[in-house]
């Protein structure tokens, strides 16, 4: 089955650029999307084809791909950006929906 | 805004059969174009995709639950329904039902969550 390979945990400190990875066979042909999910609440959107921002996002978030890596950057890191970031996204069939393991993002 | 809010019992016994209802408010799931999702996620895990059903009714499942899942829309108006048969306890989980959205290249992504419902199996 087709897997999104995420680093567990990324810290930075506050104002720094945080920058989390997503690797994946299909990410070539395939787009990247991001959620952020903080303890206890359900995901939300923050990165959708690859690099565009759904509204009420900040721009801090920005995302980018290239082969078979995707890329989030939290730019200017606050300490509410701590969550769990996933990424997600699709095989090169289209039928497996895939999130990756998740990656907690640490801001102190 | 499109809200989407999960209901079903908490507690499931082994063996018997998960089933939960969505029910969608400030948009019809008739409507057309969006694909009404389930997904869960274990205690401490990731999220883990089950299925969606698109207006027209087609169902698209996870190839690993494939053959336990059921996903309908509901017989009353705008809520859709998720049936998993033969539980364990590994399949206790948080599970959301979700708006999917079908972007450019027809790939779908999740842009409205419900809040999430723990069911738990036990005996």
């Amino acid at each position: 089955s087709y897997e999104l390979t995420q680093p567990p945990s990324v810290s930075v400190s506050p104002g720094q650029t945080a920058r989390i990875t997503c690797s994946g066979d299909a990410l070539p042909k395939k787009y990247a999307y991001w959620y952020q999910q903080k303890s206890g609440q359900a995901p939300v959107l923050v990165i959708y084809e690859d690099s565009k921002r759904p509204s009420g996002i900040p721009e801090r978030f920005s995302g980018s791909s290239s082969g078979t890596m995707a890329t989030l950057s939290v730019s200017g890191a606050q300490v509410e950006d701590e969550a769990d970031y996933y990424c997600y996204s699709t095989d090169s069939s289209g039928n497996h929906r895939v999130f990756g393991g998740g990656t907690k993002l640490t801001v102190l | 805004q499109v809200q989407l809010q999960e209901s079903g019992p908490g507690l499931v016994k082994p063996s018997q059969t998960l089933s939960l209802t969505c029910t969608v408010s400030g948009g019809s799931i008739s409507s057309g174009g969006y694909y009404w999702s389930w997904i869960r996620q274990h205690p401490g895990k990731g999220l883990e995709w089950i299925g969606y059903i698109y207006y027209s009714g087609s169902t698209y499942y996870n190839p690993s639950l494939k053959s336990l899942v059921t996903i309908s829309v509901g017989t009353s108006k705008n809520q859709f329904s998720l049936k998993l048969s033969s539980v364990t306890a590994a399949d206790t989980a948080v599970y959301y039902c979700a708006r999917g959205y079908s972007g450019s290249y027809l790939e779908v992504y999740f842009d409205y969550w419900g809040q999430g419902t723990l069911v738990t199996v036990s005996s």
